[in-house]
């Protein structure tokens, strides 16, 4: 069965400053897609990207961007001059391209930022 | 499209009750999922759908949950009868067919079980 790792329950960063979020994911399977999610406050689910596994090239959207490391089944998000509307919880997602589409989430990453 | 609805968006109730949350994916979406979450699980997969069957419940954490989804518009997930434990937020989430495509979210029905 595969399973998504996000290791880091909080961090925090400075406004305007750089920060990454670490997962790590496990499966047997080649093709697969990865998403990160964006939890505010309001608890709505929000996609903020997404990673097919057969590309090699790196997603960006804007300010985040990911590092896809295939091998080693890590898939980062970065983001990039941070605001104050970037706090929230984030959630690093695998989608299975066999069994139906299962998609599973990770236990989530939660971001603070400091003026 | 409104998006994914789901109802009740509160719900309080005493143990042993039975409670059921609803949901009404995106039109033409054709898989559906049922998550919980809680601070010490995060966002756990109870149970998905593909064109309205169940293709993997082993996220159902025990007998006293079922879920169901009579037609495309519409599913349940029951609690009978409820504990505490059970307490939790649950989020309903419909994506369009392709395993590339994201999945759209409810607002999530926060569940509380005194």
């Amino acid at each position: 069965a595969q399973t998504v790792t996000q290791s880091q329950p909080e961090m925090s960063v400075q406004e305007a400053e750089t920060v990454t979020l670490s997962c790590t994911y496990d499966t047997s399977e080649s093709d697969y897609y990865l998403f990160w999610y964006k939890q505010p406050p309001s608890r709505q689910m929000i996609l903020v990207i997404r990673q097919e596994a057969y590309k090699q090239q790196n997603a960006t959207e804007n300010r985040f961007s990911v590092n896809f490391q295939k091998a080693a089944k890590s898939f980062s998000l970065k983001i990039s001059d941070s605001q104050l509307g970037d706090a929230a919880m984030y959630f690093c997602a695998y989608r299975s391209n066999n069994q139906g589409g299962k998609l599973i989430f990770g236990q989530g990453t939660e971001l603070s930022v400091k003026p | 499209d409104a998006g994914v609805i789901q109802s009740p968006r509160h719900e309080v109730t005493e143990m042993g009750q039975e409670v059921t949350l609803r949901c009404k994916p995106i039109s033409g979406h054709n898989s559906l999922f049922w998550y919980r979450q809680t601070m010490m699980r995060g966002l756990e997969l109870l149970i998905y759908f593909n064109n309205n069957v169940p293709i993997d419940d082993s996220g159902m954490p025990e007998d006293r949950f079922s879920a169901k989804m009579p037609n495309a518009s519409f599913s349940t997930l029951k609690i009978q009868p409820s504990e505490p434990r059970d307490s939790a937020v649950y989020f309903c989430a419909s994506s369009f067919p392709g395993t590339n495509t994201e999945a759209f979210f409810g607002q999530g029905t926060r569940l509380t079980v005194v």
